[in-house]
């Protein structure tokens, strides 16, 4: 079965340090990958998306997630973390002949000063 | 951009009692809509997909007679919560897409049965 892993639960850095938020993937063929943010009590907000092409992709907010074939890997970088990315973080994966999105477990981001 | 709406965004209602949850793509016609439900500090759990016309796909382990879903046009679904139960208490987000590009979220909906 399809799933998608997030091995960290919760990170906690440095205001100005850079992050690295880490997603796995169990697929046979290269599935439709996202990178999701969620505030508490809010909806969630596109960070990226991984269609094909060029496996490093740049989203909003300064975060970029690179594909890795070979690692069945989606990571989500940020060089220089600001407060307010203190959030919750889904990596996601669409079953491409499905249009079924399965979600990871998540990660959340504290930042401190 | 793609936007979708979800009405309302928090709901407190009557155990016992049936809530309606809508879900509205403003902009684009949603070939697929789809329902989640999200637990607090926990990840979003797909529950049915519904495409216009057709009868909703439910996810194994849902209930479709409590949670039933009509997707009477392709910009609108809606979710009813019958006979609802404190166990019901959850963040429901409905999704949209068209043609499978990705997706477009709405903004969840809160409900709390007391």
């Amino acid at each position: 079965a399809q799933s998608v892993t997030q091995p960290d639960i919760h990170i906690t850095v440095s205001e100005g340090a850079s992050l690295e938020l880490r997603c796995n993937y169990s697929y046979g063929a290269t599935p439709y990958l996202f990178w999701y943010v969620q505030s508490p009590g809010q909806g969630l907000q596109l960070l990226l998306k991984y269609f094909s092409g060029d496996t490093l992709v740049q989203g909003i907010k300064g975060f970029e997630a690179e594909f890795k074939r070979s690692q069945s890997s989606f990571n989500l970088r940020k060089p220089s973390v600001h407060w307010s990315d203190a959030a919750e973080y889904f990596c996601a994966v669409m079953e491409t002949s499905y249009d079924k999105v399965i979600f990871g477990p998540g990660t959340s981001l504290s930042v401190i000063p | 951009g793609a936007v979708v709406s979800q009405h309302p965004s928090r709901v407190i209602c009557k155990s016992g009692t049936s809530v309606k949850i809508e879900c509205r793509s403003l902009d684009f016609q949603a070939t697929t809509m789809f329902w989640y439900r999200q637990f607090p500090k926990q990840s979003l759990m797909l529950m049915a997909t519904s495409n216009e016309g057709s009868k909703a796909t439910y996810e194994q382990g849902v209930e479709k007679d409590k949670f039933l879903i009509n997707h009477a046009s392709l910009t609108l679904s809606t979710l009813t919560v019958t006979s609802a139960h404190p166990e019901d208490s959850s963040f429901y987000i409905c999704s949209a897409t068209q043609r499978g590009y990705g997706y477009t979220f709405g903004s969840g909906t809160r409900l709390t049965v007391v």
